[in-house]
């Protein structure tokens, strides 16, 4: 099994480019996350998805779009890049709905905005 | 949201030794978790100890928490040059259940020199 997977890992933007990062999972998890970690920072929660169909913001969602496409896929689209986007990403993914679990993440994708 | 906090920021340590890194966080949990990221890679979860525990173990590493201080501590016994790494404590917050989110502090980084 592969886990999580992200592509691309490694991205050059301008600045007003569009991009999407694409996530999936094939351990049959109901969540998923997108985080950002930034030197000094940690990670930070961008969006999350508790199961398929729904959405809904952490802590840092300015500037970000994101969809479930299904169980397996959740994008992370940013519509018009600012260098303060420069960052990397994470997705995680969750089995359960209960209050405890681990996150399993991907390997992350490195995003330049200049 | 909440975060926790590790300290030390950075430990250097030579192997063999043990490593101690805490964490602190600012309301109440019913669990905390611990990850290891090593260096350009994604996190892997280390442990989780619930509120009702007190001291938790895994092969090398140990974990306490004290809910009325709200802190924890992961301790690495005998270490490797493999144990380089940031460690993040990480601790849900929001309402629970099938929205349930983890929020994480900034990392130790540890450095074990062989």
């Amino acid at each position: 099994n592969a886990g999580v997977t992200q592509t691309p890992k490694f991205q050059v933007l301008k600045t007003g480019q569009s991009m999407t990062l694409q996530c999936a999972q094939d351990m049959n998890h109901n969540s998923m996350y997108w985080y950002r970690q930034d030197p000094g920072m940690g990670l930070r929660l961008i969006y999350y998805s508790a199961s398929e169909g729904t959405t809904d913001k952490g802590e840092v969602p300015n500037g970000y779009n994101v969809s479930r496409l299904n169980k397996r896929e959740f994008s992370l689209r940013l519509e018009s890049a600012a260098p303060s986007q420069t960052s990397v990403y994470f997705c995680a993914s969750r089995t359960g709905t209960g209050g405890t679990g681990e996150l399993f993440f991907g390997e992350g994708s490195r995003l330049t905005v200049l | 949201s909440q975060q926790g906090e590790e300290d030390p920021q950075a430990l250097s340590i030579q192997e063999g030794e043990n490593a101690t890194m805490n964490c602190s966080y600012k309301t109440s949990i019913n669990n905390l978790q611990w990850y290891r990221q090593n260096s350009g890679r994604g996190l892997v979860h280390l442990i989780l100890i619930r509120s009702n525990e007190r001291e938790k173990h895994s092969g090398r590493l140990r974990v306490t928490l004290d809910t009325s201080k709200k802190s924890s501590s992961l301790l690495i016994t005998a270490s490797r040059a493999a144990d380089t790494a940031s460690y993040f404590c990480a601790t849900p917050w929001g309402s629970g259940g099938s929205n349930y989110k983890l929020t994480f502090g900034k990392g130790t980084l540890l450095t074990v020199n062989p």
